[in-house]
C-alpha cells in the first residue's frame, strides 16, 4: 500500500506554544486526509486536501498540501489543552487507506 | 444515528481461542475496513471490503480471516488467538473507495488481550 511518513512521533508543548507534524510520501498522492483520536478514543476525520499547494484553515488549525503533492502538514497554532491527542495523516492506495504512524501531541497547562 | 458499531468492546483470549469481531455500519457506505492500533505503531489495515461481496488484505493480514456478510456488515475472525494479536481493533467506513477522498468513520474499537 501507499507508505506515509509522520514526523515526529511525539511532540510536548506547552499550552499556547505552536505545533506543527509532517507527512511525507515517495510518491504523489491522490489526496490526503488527517485525522485526529483522543486519548482512548477513536480517529475522527478533520479535512481532507486535494488539489496541488492548498491551504485549508480549521479556526487555530492550518492545513498545507505540498505542490508536488508529496507531503502535507498540520500546523496549530497556541496550542490549548483540548489539542491533545494523536494526529493521523491518511492516504488512499486504491480502495486501501492507509495511516501513518500519527504524532502524539501533549500539551501541558 | 449509531454510524459504525463493533462489538464488543473488551475481549480477553487464551491463545489457540477464535472469536469474531463484528463490525456494523448505518450508514449504506460501500467500503469498510479493519485496522489494529498497537503503541508506537499507528493504524495498520488488516483487511477492507471496497464493497459488498469482496474483500482484499491489507499491509497485515495474517493470522485474520474477513467476511463481508452483506452491505452493512463487515467481521473480523481470529481463528487461532496469539498473544502477537493483542491489540485495539478498529473498524471503519466510508461511502466509496478507489482513489477518492472520502472521509473515514470509525467505531469505537475493541481492546483484546491473548493471554
Amino acid at each position: 500500500g501507499q507508505q506515509v511518513m509522520q514526523i515526529p512521533q511525539y511532540q510536548h508543548v506547552q499550552e499556547g506554544e505552536d505545533f506543527t507534524t509532517y507527512c511525507n510520501s515517495s510518491t504523489t498522492l491522490s489526496n490526503i486526509q488527517w485525522y485526529k483520536q483522543r486519548p482512548g478514543g477513536h480517529p475522527v476525520f478533520l479535512i481532507q486536501l486535494v488539489k496541488s499547494g492548498e491551504v485549508k484553515k480549521q479556526k487555530r488549525l492550518t492545513f498545507q498540501f505540498g505542490e508536488a503533492k508529496k507531503n502535507s502538514s498540520l500546523h496549530i497554532t497556541a496550542t490549548q489543552t483540548t489539542d491533545v491527542g494523536t494526529y493521523f495523516c491518511a492516504a488512499r492506495s486504491g480502495y486501501a487507506l492507509n495511516f501513518g504512524k500519527g504524532t502524539s501531541l501533549l500539551v501541558t497547562p | 444515528n449509531a454510524g459504525v458499531t463493533q462489538t464488543p468492546k473488551f475481549q480477553v483470549l487464551k491463545t489457540g481461542q477464535s472469536m469474531t469481531l463484528q463490525c456494523a455500519q448505518d450508514m449504506n457506505h460501500n467500503s469498510m475496513y479493519w485496522y489494529r492500533q498497537d503503541p508506537g505503531m499507528g493504524l495498520r489495515l488488516i483487511y477492507y471490503s471496497a464493497s459488498e461481496g469482496t474483500t482484499d488484505k491489507g499491509e497485515v493480514p495474517n493470522g485474520y480471516n474477513v467476511s463481508r456478510l452483506n452491505k452493512r456488515e463487515f467481521s473480523l475472525r481470529l481463528e487461532s488467538a496469539a498473544p502477537s494479536q493483542t491489540s485495539v481493533y478498529f473498524c471503519a467506513s466510508s461511502e466509496s473507495g478507489f482513489g477518492q477522498g472520502t472521509e473515514a468513520f470509525f467505531g469505537q474499537g475493541t481492546r483484546l488481550t491473548v493471554v
